[in-house]
């Protein structure tokens, strides 16, 4: 059984552009949840969506949104990018909104330069 | 504020030792306290998870230890490996929190043989 599937695995990107990030959750899963892991540091929760219905936000700048189409996947779009921007993001999907069943991707390797 | 505290940030232990990692936290509403292992270019993947109704959780080699007097949950790997070499992060969330899981800062932890 496939685990969560994100793509892509790296991406370069100049300030200023905009990114889109993709996430497969598992299949059954209907909550899709993003995190922003900068190096060195424990990964910070951006969104989560369950039901194609955002149910939950981080502290992050508007400039980064997020959908959830009715297969469940998702896509985190990210627009003028910094280059604080430049982190590991990881998609994680659970059966249902708690955090307890959360299965996490191997993530997107985003740099800004 | 960081709502998360993890120490050691690095830890050292030879084959066969105990590793220790310790964490606080300032929430009392948090009733979910997980531990993540990432490995790199991976995303965490959950090891064990303690709910503040039990003071103590154990699987195989790894055990929690919960003390909610003093706000302070560590995770304790028996027999460590060389193969547990990795980053080792502990996080809480709230119930209703729409999955937000709040994540330490991450300990690297290396076995040595």
């Amino acid at each position: 059984d496939a685990g969560v599937t994100q793509s892509p695995t790296h991406l370069i990107k100049t300030r200023g552009q905009q990114v889109t990030l993709r996430c497969s959750p598992i299949s059954g899963h209907k909550s899709v949840s993003w995190y922003q892991q900068v190096l060195g540091q424990g990964p910070q929760f951006i969104f989560q969506y369950y039901e194609k219905e955002e149910r939950g936000r981080g502290n992050f700048p508007d400039r980064f949104s997020a959908r959830q189409f009715p297969n469940y996947s998702s896509e985190l779009n990210v627009n003028a990018l910094l280059l604080g921007d430049s982190a590991l993001y990881l998609c994680a999907s659970s059966l249902g909104q708690g955090a307890a069943s959360y299965t996490f991707g191997s993530g997107t390797r985003l740099t800004v330069v | 504020q960081q709502q998360v505290k993890q120490s050691p940030q690095s830890l050292i232990v030879q084959k066969g030792g105990i590793s220790i990692i310790n964490c606080a936290y300032e929430n009392t509403a948090f009733d979910y306290f997980p531990w993540y292992q990432q490995f790199p270019g991976k995303g965490p993947a959950l090891l064990i998870a303690i709910r503040p109704d039990v003071s103590e959780k154990k699987e195989g080699r790894f055990t929690i230890s919960f003390n909610k007097s003093a706000k302070q949950f560590s995770l304790h790997i028996m027999d460590s490996q060389p193969g547990d070499s990795a980053t080792y992060f502990c996080a809480a969330s709230k119930e209703g929190s729409q999955g937000n899981l709040i994540f330490g800062k991450g300990t690297k932890l290396s076995v040595k043989p």
